[in-house]
């Protein structure tokens, strides 16, 4: 049972380049996420989405793109890297539960360093 | 949007004694209050949680208590041991309309338990 898998866990990317951040479950959770934390701020949301082919912004959105075609992919994209972007990326799923009282599953993260 | 405050940020005990973090919310329509562990290089893992309708919940050597009308809610760990050693979010979260819910994140606080 692999739960949240995120790949890849460590990336160096050099101003301006882009990438994608893959995220994938395999618990059929209609809710995933993308959040990025930082020293001292705890996690930000980034995007959010409650269900295939639905996406939303989250509280720090600016240079990130989003989309999801299937329930169990939601890829992040960086579309020209700052370092700005440093930071550690995490994804999570949930499913929406009653009344939304739902635990939220994280991967391992995403260890991204941009020069 | 929803503000979640945390402290203390770094916390330090002695194996067995009890720890306390404490977390105040801004939005009276949050509804759920999770709580994280984060150990070194993982991602954050549901500890426990409570509802806005219940105000105390316990598990084993952990308990949460939510205060809804000073909006306030804490982390009560007793008879601490080394292995709660680890940096614990507090969040809030606020049901989404079509499922799932948005959670708002504290800043941690780096818990270490010595010996």
């Amino acid at each position: 049972n692999a739960g949240v898998t995120q790949t890849p866990k460590f990336q160096v990317l050099k101003t301006g380049q882009s990438m994608t951040l893959q995220c994938a479950q395999d618990m059929n959770h209609e809710y995933m996420s993308w959040y990025r934390q930082d020293p001292g701020m705890g996690l930000r949301l980034i995007h959010y989405s409650v269900g295939a082919g639905i996406t939303d912004q989250g509280e720090v959105p600016n240079g990130y793109n989003v989309s999801r075609s299937t329930t169990e992919d939601f890829p992040l994209r960086l579309l020209s890297a700052a370092p700005s972007q440093t930071s550690v990326y995490f994804c999570a799923s949930s499913l929406p539960g009653t009344g939304g009282f739902t635990e939220a599953f994280f991967g391992q993260g995403t260890r991204l360093t941009v020069v | 949007g929803e503000n979640v405050e945390q402290h203390p940020s770094t916390l330090s005990v002695q194996e067995g004694d009890s720890a306390v973090i404490k977390c105040t919310y801004s939005d009276s329509a949050s509804n759920y209050f999770p709580w994280y562990k984060q150990e070194l290089g993982k991602g954050p893992q549901l500890i426990i949680d409570i509802r806005s309708n219940v105000g105390e919940k316990k598990d084993q050597r952990i308990a949460v208590t939510l205060n809804k009308t000073a909006k306030h809610f804490s982390l009560h760990i007793t008879e601490t041991q080394p292995e709660d050693s680890a940096v614990y979010f507090c969040a809030a979260s606020i049901r989404l309309t079509g499922g799932g819910n948005k959670l708002t994140f504290g800043t941690g606080t780096q818990l270490k338990v010595e010996l």
